[in-house]
């Protein structure tokens, strides 16, 4: 099994500002990251795949990078709907899996 | 407009058995592979067993394999899971998703159905 560790596991941001969220895996995944957003009470929902593209309606604001074991996700300038948590999760070998989590939270 | 709609969480005893449906509409639900993952209480993702669109190959965690069973009815648009040898630890809201014609990630998710084992 994948082990994914997302790091921080809180990141205290104020609005306007960057937040970057790391995702590292065990071993080699190529691209096959995908980022999620989950609010309280909600679904996740779907920001990223193959590392670093965008999912149908996701503000540019939200971008991705990585490869290999070493994933990112940026939030270039935080705005109220961005708190959150946000998942990585792995589709390069079965069984899939997510990490942690990382809890973006106001400042 | 794309639609998921899970039912059949309960609060069942340890040792019991549940069923779970996803009522999907808003695409061909034929063409897609599906999947359930399984949020515990305060806690975070976790992929729990995905289904191919013919139904044909199923895929689950170490967690629940010989416990859970996914299955799908075409005909119907509902994907299920038989859950027996409930555990304490299946306590979670339980999502179904379907995944993209890309690879095993999920773009459209249901709101969840809440299953607690207890007691």
């Amino acid at each position: 099994e994948i082990v994914m560790t997302q790091s921080p596991a809180t990141l205290s941001v104020s609005p306007g500002d960057r937040a970057t969220l790391s995702c590292r895996a065990i071993q080699s995944l190529s691209s096959n990251l995908a980022w999620y957003q989950q609010k309280p009470g909600q679904a996740p929902r779907l920001l990223i795949y193959g590392a670093s593209t965008r999912a149908t309606g996701i503000p540019a604001r939200f971008s991705g990078s990585g490869s290999g074991t070493e994933f990112t996700l940026t939030i270039s300038s935080l705005q109220s709907e961005d708190f959150a948590v946000y998942y990585c999760q792995q589709y390069n070998n079965w069984p899939l899996t997510f990490g942690g989590g990382t809890k973006v939270e106001i400042k | 407009e794309v639609q998921l709609v899970e039912s059949g969480g309960a609060l069942v005893q340890p040792g019991g058995s549940l069923r779970l449906s996803c009522a999907a509409s808003g695409f061909t639900f034929s063409n897609y592979a599906m999947t359930w993952v399984r949020q515990a209480p305060g806690k975070g993702l976790e992929w729990v067993s995905a289904v191919i669109g013919s139904g044909t190959t199923t895929y689950y965690a170490d967690s629940v394999k010989g416990r859970f069973t996914i299955s799908r009815d075409n005909s119907k648009n509902t994907l299920y899971l038989q859950m027996n040898s409930l555990r304490a630890e299946d306590t979670a809201v339980y999502y179904c998703a379907k995944r993209t014609l890309g690879d095993y990630y999920f773009d459209c998710w249901g709101q969840g159905t809440l299953v607690t084992v207890s007691s």
